[in-house]
Formats: structure tokens, C-alpha cells, sequence
């Protein structure tokens, strides 16, 4: 069985730039999360997707947005990148997210801001 | 104040020591709570996962969960150097959302 997978695996963006990164997750998951991580803050939760709804959104400014398509894979974007965004992206799915579910990650996408 | 606390390390151990790592938090509404380890250039992976109050075992590893105290921590026991990664620990509320720590470094030594 395939884990979640996410592309790319590296980007180096300038900041102004916009960059989409895709999550594909493990087949039968409808839920996708997408955490920041970085040296100094940890994993920070994102946004959480489920039959194409956001359902949970975490404390990010409006750059920051994502979709789900109906096969359940999912995109992030950032807009107008800055310096700060430096982070590994990690997206997680899992079969619904509920008190019972456990989430599987991804090996992430490490974006570079120059 | 963080909602969850956890020593970075890192922690340096030899080969077959019992490994300790702590974690608490502020917030009571926490009802899950799990580990996971993190190798370099990887995503997280779930090691343990419990609910209530008490200990959980699943091999060498033991989650224990304090919650009057709030309190948890996992034991390695007889660590190997493949357990060399970052152990992060996270916990739930009702709303779904996961609030992870830190992170603690733990480096095995042969």
C-alpha cells in the first residue's frame, strides 16, 4: 500500500513568488492536514481537509490557503512568499480524522525562500 | 506560554540504555495523546497512541499518561542506534487538532 506522497520533494522560491505543493494521500483517506515545520517553532498545524471542506484551520495569515479535489488529493499554496516561509511542508492523511483516526505523514516538501 | 513543553536535547545514551522522554502541557481539554518519530529528511511516524490515564506498551516502548499531573512520557528500553530520530510528542482535543512539540534529539551510541 502506497504512504502519502508529496511533490515536490525541494523548491527554492524568491519571496514574492507563489508556490503550489501537492499532497497525494494513502488510498481510502478522505482527511489531508498540512503542517509547517521549522527549527524554531516545530510542527505547526495548517489547515485540515475533509470531503473537500475545510474543516479546521489553524492560525496562519490568508497567503496561506489549500483545496482538496474529490479523489481526496490536495494542493497548498502560499502567495507571496516571504523569507519566513522557509519550512518543510508535511502533509498527514488519514481515513477520517476523528479522536480514533491516527495520521500518516508524508516525507514533505522542503521549501527554500531566497 | 506553549501548550505543550518539550526538552530539544539532545539526549545522548549508550546502546541498552532506557530511555526517558517527558513532555507536558497546559491545556486540560487534551484527551489523545501520542509519540512520534521523526528520522532526518522523513515525516513524522505514530509509535504510540493512548487515551487514559496509565501506561501502554508495544515492544520496547512504554507511553505513560499522567493526566492529574499533565504529564507523559515514553520509555525505550535496551535502545538501539536505529532509534536515533526526533521523538515528538502531540496531543488532540475534541476540535481534531493535533498540537505537536518540539521535539527531543536522542542519539544512540554504539
Amino acid at each position: 500500500k502506497a504512504g502519502v506522497t508529496q511533490t515536490p520533494r525541494y523548491l527554492i522560491k524568491t519571496r514574492g513568488q507563489q508556490v503550489t505543493l501537492s499532497c497525494s494521500p494513502i488510498s481510502g483517506h478522505r482527511s489531508v492536514s498540512w503542517y509547517q515545520q521549522t527549527p524554531g517553532q516545530g510542527l505547526q498545524f495548517l489547515f485540515e481537509y475533509f470531503s473537500e471542506t475545510q474543516r479546521n484551520k489553524g492560525n496562519f495569515p490568508g497567503r496561506f490557503s489549500g483545496r482538496q479535489f474529490s479523489n481526496s488529493r490536495s494542493e497548498m499554496n502560499v502567495s507571496t512568499l516571504e523569507l519566513g516561509d522557509s519550512a518543510l511542508y508535511l502533509c498527514a492523511s488519514s481515513l477520517a480524522l476523528s479522536t480514533n483516526e491516527k495520521l500518516f505523514f508524508g516525507s514533505g516538501t522542503q521549501l527554500s525562500v531566497l | 506560554q506553549k501548550e505543550v513543553e518539550q526538552d530539544p536535547g539532545p539526549l545522548s545514551v549508550p546502546e541498552g540504555a532506557i530511555v526517558s522522554l517527558n513532555c507536558t502541557y497546559s491545556n486540560s481539554a487534551f484527551q489523545y495523546f501520542m509519540w512520534y518519530r521523526q528520522y532526518s529528511r522523513k515525516g513524522p511516524e505514530l509509535l504510540m497512541y493512548t487515551y487514559s490515564s496509565g501506561n501502554k506498551e508495544d515492544g520496547r516502548f512504554t507511553a505513560q499518561v499522567d493526566k492529574s499531573s499533565k504529564y507523559i512520557s515514553l520509555f525505550i528500553r535496551d535502545s538501539q542506534p536505529s532509534d536515533s530520530a526526533t521523538y515528538l510528542c502531540a496531543m488532540m482535543d475534541s476540535s481534531y487538532k493535533l498540537i505537536f512539540g518540539s521535539g527531543t534529539r536522542l542519539l544512540v551510541r554504539p
